[in-house]
């Protein structure tokens, strides 16, 4: 059972815009900032969007995150085959001296 | 730029203790940050092991901090988990990464770049 809790499956055709949430509390999302990683098939978790909204220099513009009280949504608009991947949000959670905690993971399929 | 590599016995023993090292290339620990452990069993999603700092100041996830040790040597340039007392439950892959947060106290940032990762499996 994850502390952040994701839609375990999500789907969309070439070109379509889809959204991936993630939910949390006052401890964890919201409190702190949260990133999403990708995880292609067979590969390490690579970072996709840090501080709710920021990309990394090399990720498109397609890929999008935001954060409203305790939830974040990432989006991927122009869908695309190798999007097909795992993503996993994440936060920072205050309660008990302070610790890192994941999604359970939402496995993309592009159809 | 930075890159991460674990190593380590790709088979532990039940009751035995699990030891990773990561080996650090590309940037100098004692530059600062934290640098952490995250496992992921077969097919399912990541949890975070736990992360030090380049002076050692460690952070455990609750739920593993009674087996959990976190060591850094910065004459090597790497850091190290330890993880006793394994049952089969302990089989994932182990990953290593950076957070490029100087005080946890203040919270972590993200981990960027992460090591390839090595499979461990707990089995007699």
């Amino acid at each position: 059972q994850s502390v952040l809790t994701q839609p375990p499956s999500a789907s969309g055709t070439p070109g379509q815009r889809v959204t991936i949430s993630c939910s949390g509390s006052s401890s964890n999302i919201g409190s702190n900032t949260v990133n999403w990683y990708q995880q292609l098939p067979g590969t390490a978790p690579q970072l996709l969007i840090y501080s709710n909204n920021q990309r990394p220099s090399g990720v498109p513009d397609r890929f999008s995150g935001s954060k409203s009280g305790t939830s974040a949504s990432l989006a991927i608009s122009g869908l695309q085959s190798e999007d097909e991947a795992d993503y996993y949000c994440a936060a920072w959670d205050d309660s008990l001296n302070g610790h890192w905690v994941f999604g359970g993971g939402t496995k993309l399929t592009v159809l | 730029q930075v890159q991460l590599q674990e190593s380590g016995p790709g088979l532990v023993k039940p009751s035995e203790t699990l030891s990773l090292t990561c080996a650090v290339s590309g940037s100098s620990i004692s530059s600062g940050y934290y640098w952490g452990w995250i496992r992921q069993p077969p097919g399912k999603g990541l949890e975070w092991i736990g992360s030090i700092s380049h002076s050692g100041s460690t952070y455990y996830n609750p739920s593993l901090k009674s087996r959990v040790t976190i060591s850094v040597d910065t004459s090597k340039n790497q850091f190290s988990l330890r993880l006793s007392s394994v049952t089969a439950a302990d089989t994932a892959g182990y990953y290593c990464a950076r957070d490029p947060t100087y005080n946890y106290a203040s919270g972590g940032n993200w981990f960027d770049p992460w090591g390839q990762g090595t499979l461990v499996t707990v089995s007699s």
